[in-house]
């Protein structure tokens, strides 16, 4: 089976453009989980969906931030406008949500992201 | 609130040697669930091991072990014979239930592990 995928795997941009991240999740997993790595911070958490709702968005940083998820296969994360220090490595991870199994979350490759 | 603390940030073996990866947690809850991930030099996150709160069973798997003391909120990782392809930066992670039907994770800072030849 696919793991998570996850796209573009790299991308720089200038400061100012608008950044579309891509997510598709593993097939029948309904959580799906939006994260920010950087050096400073460590792992993140920005977002999650529950059956393509947004639950709990308390970690995306300000309004430049926001994320969809149209579907149960497809998730977007965009910035608007980009600045420097959006720069890091944006993972996004699944999980399934079906009683009895495990709560164990996977992850994608991973986006890293240079804005300039 | 939840916390993970791997006081390591970097260790340096040589091959062969058997090396351990500490892993300090806090918590509240009863029920919740410790992780190791490994994240080699080309990026991803790869899912080593999850572990329930009602389960210190210690596990062993090949070459990697990992010992849960929930008497002192611990749940370290250690590598036997390490490998040169062991190197890579290891998180470990606590899950606990969000107030909804998600647990959410919360990661170390992570080790980074060098295994040189």
């Amino acid at each position: 089976d696919a793991g998570v995928i996850q796209s573009p795997r790299h991308e720089v941009t200038e400061m100012g453009q608008e950044v579309t991240l891509r997510c598709k999740p593993i097939s029948g997993h309904d959580y799906l989980f939006w994260y920010r790595q950087t050096m400073m911070r460590g792992l993140e958490l920005l977002i999650y969906f529950n059956n393509n709702v947004p639950i709990d968005d308390s970690g995306m940083p300000e309004d430049r931030f926001s994320a969809k998820m149209p579907n149960a296969s497809f998730s977007t994360l965009k910035i608007q406008p980009s600045e420097p220090r959006d720069s890091a490595v944006y993972f996004c991870a699944s999980r399934s949500g079906l009683r009895g199994s495990t709560d164990t979350q996977y992850f994608g490759p991973g986006t890293r992201l240079t804005v300039l | 609130a939840q916390k993970v603390t791997q006081a390591q940030t970097e260790i340096s073996v040589v091959e062969k040697e058997d090396v351990t990866l500490d892993c300090v947690y806090e918590t509240r809850d009863t029920t919740y669930y410790l992780f190791w991930y490994k994240q080699p030099p080309s990026g991803e996150l790869v899912f080593l091991i999850r572990r329930n709160s009602f389960d210190e069973q210690n596990e062993i798997s090949g070459r990697y072990s990992w010992n849960f003391q929930k008497s002192t909120s611990s749940f370290n990782f250690t590598i036997t014979a390490s490998q040169v392809v062991d190197s890579a930066v290891y998180f470990c992670a606590l899950s606990e239930q969000d107030g909804g039907s998600n647990y959410k994770l919360t990661f170390g800072k992570g080790t980074l592990l060098t295994v040189n030849p």
